[in-house]
């Protein structure tokens, strides 16, 4: 069974500080996406890393995706309030064409 | 807006009650995944569809559960004698089959169970 567990669950910060979300997993995934979430609303997808090593960037965000494909990281620049969300890291499957998802990172960013 | 529509955006019935939700797709996504997600975690699988074919379904999806997409264009999702448990955010999602691992969500359907 494929699993990703996402560090931290929550994390609440003040506007301007970096933070970095982690995303790990013991099974090799063909890519990963990242996804930000509000409230009431469905996720929406932010970046999909595919090969191992590769590093993504948009705006203040950098994605990174681990060398053996397992694990990848978010780390967000400068914090603004609204960075706020749920973030979400979600891995392709091996076995068909569905997501798995992570528990989510609650990123507060209070001004 | 991701251009994937769902239908109603939420719905409150009791217990024992059936209830259907629609999802509309990108029009030339061939692929529609329906997930649940629940306070607090992320989204989990349930089923998908390529194009009129349902592939996969969960071993969450109970018996009380039924998916259909007729034409290969929008999908509805059915409970029967709905449960206090079965209440959650349902999503949809499409894609294609030549990039599976990208798929762009609808706004979900927020379910409560009286």
């Amino acid at each position: 069974t494929q699993l990703l567990e996402q560090s931290p669950q929550f994390l609440s910060i003040q506007e301007g500080e970096n933070l970095t979300v982690y995303c790990n997993s013991s099974s090799v995934f063909s890519s990963l996406q990242w996804y930000r979430q509000e409230p009431g609303e469905g996720p929406v997808l932010l970046v999909t890393v595919v090969t191992g090593g590769e590093v993504k960037k948009l705006k203040r965000l950098t994605f990174q995706f681990g060398d053996a494909r397992k694990d990848s990281s978010l780390h967000i620049t400068a914090a603004q309030p609204g960075d706020t969300g749920l973030y979400l890291c979600a891995g392709a499957s091996n076995q068909g064409g569905k997501l798995i998802f992570g528990q989510g990172t609650e990123l507060s960013v209070k001004p | 807006d991701t251009g994937v529509s769902q239908d109603p955006r939420h719905k409150i019935t009791k217990r024992g009650q059936n209830v259907t939700f629609r999802c509309d797709p990108i029009s030339e996504h061939n692929r529609l995944y329906w997930y649940r997600q629940t306070l607090g975690q992320g989204p989990e699988f349930l089923t998908y569809f390529q194009n009129e074919a349902q592939l996969e379904k969960s071993r969450l999806l109970s018996d009380r559960f039924s998916a259909e997409r007729p034409k290969g264009s929008f999908s509805t999702l059915e409970i029967q004698r709905t449960e206090q448990g079965d209440s959650a955010m349902y999503l949809c999602a499409c894609g294609t089959s030549g990039n599976t691992d990208t798929q762009y969500f609808g706004p979900g359907t927020r379910l409560t169970v009286l």
